[in-house]
């Protein structure tokens, strides 16, 4: 069946550290794939796309890889801030035609000043 | 400001009424979603609307049926509500289907 797995535990850094964040899936075959943040009682920010044919690719602080034969992408947030203390959700295409959105569970992220 | 709208933020009702969240979009896009998030955070797609029409419309009980009068706005009724249908609903909209969605605020249903 697929899944998308990222990890439950919360991810505490300090500040001015380098977040690193993980997003597992198995049986799907992704044309892309998306991160989104979202704050306690608020909607998900939408915040990069990656497509199959990226490695890599990045918005200010942001980078986000994209390995499709380990079917895993990874999350940077660099220079981290405590303001980026969030919930941090992958999300993948769950059939290709439908393009409906299946997310991960998320994983928090808390950065201490 | 542009953005997603929806109202109400929270619901609390009984068991076996009948509700509606509207959800309403300025951002000029085609697609419009409703999603659920349960208690375990999990976010999942329920329905989406390109251009008025249902596009996609996943397992979920027929006790909820979607409604688009205009690309702006898509609302949700829930009939006969069950207490397993308390979570936070949030709207969605893209400019393309499945891509960049930007959510609303969220409508924490909560059935007694």
């Amino acid at each position: 069946s697929q899944k998308i797995e990222q990890n439950s535990e919360a991810l505490n850094i300090q500040e001015g550290k380098t977040a690193t964040l993980t997003c597992n899936y198995t049986n799907y075959s992704p044309a892309y794939l998306q991160w989104y943040r979202q704050d306690p009682g608020r909607g998900p920010v939408f915040l990069l796309l990656i497509r199959e044919n990226e490695k890599e690719k990045r918005k200010e602080r942001l980078k986000v890889t994209f390995d499709t034969t380990l079917k895993q992408s990874l999350f940077h947030i660099t220079a981290s801030q405590p303001a980026d203390s969030a919930t941090y959700l992958c999300a993948l295409e769950a059939d290709t035609g439908r393009r409906a959105l299946t997310f991960g569970s998320g994983t928090r992220l808390q950065v201490q000043p | 400001d542009t953005a997603v709208s929806q109202t109400p933020k929270y619901l609390v009702t009984q068991m076996g009424n009948d509700k509606s969240i509207k959800c309403e979009q300025n951002l000029g896009h085609d697609t419009m979603y409703w999603y659920k998030q349960d208690s375990k955070k999990f976010l999942k797609i329920m329905f989406s609307y390109n251009n008025k029409e249902l596009i996609i419309n996943e397992t979920v009980p027929n006790r909820f049926s979607p409604k688009s009068p205009d690309k702006a706005h898509l609302n949700l009724h829930i009939n006969s509500l069950e207490l397993g249908d308390s979570a936070v609903y949030f709207c969605a909209s893209s400019r393309e289907l499945g891509i960049e969605q930007f959510f609303g605020p969220g409508t924490r249903l909560t059935v007694l």
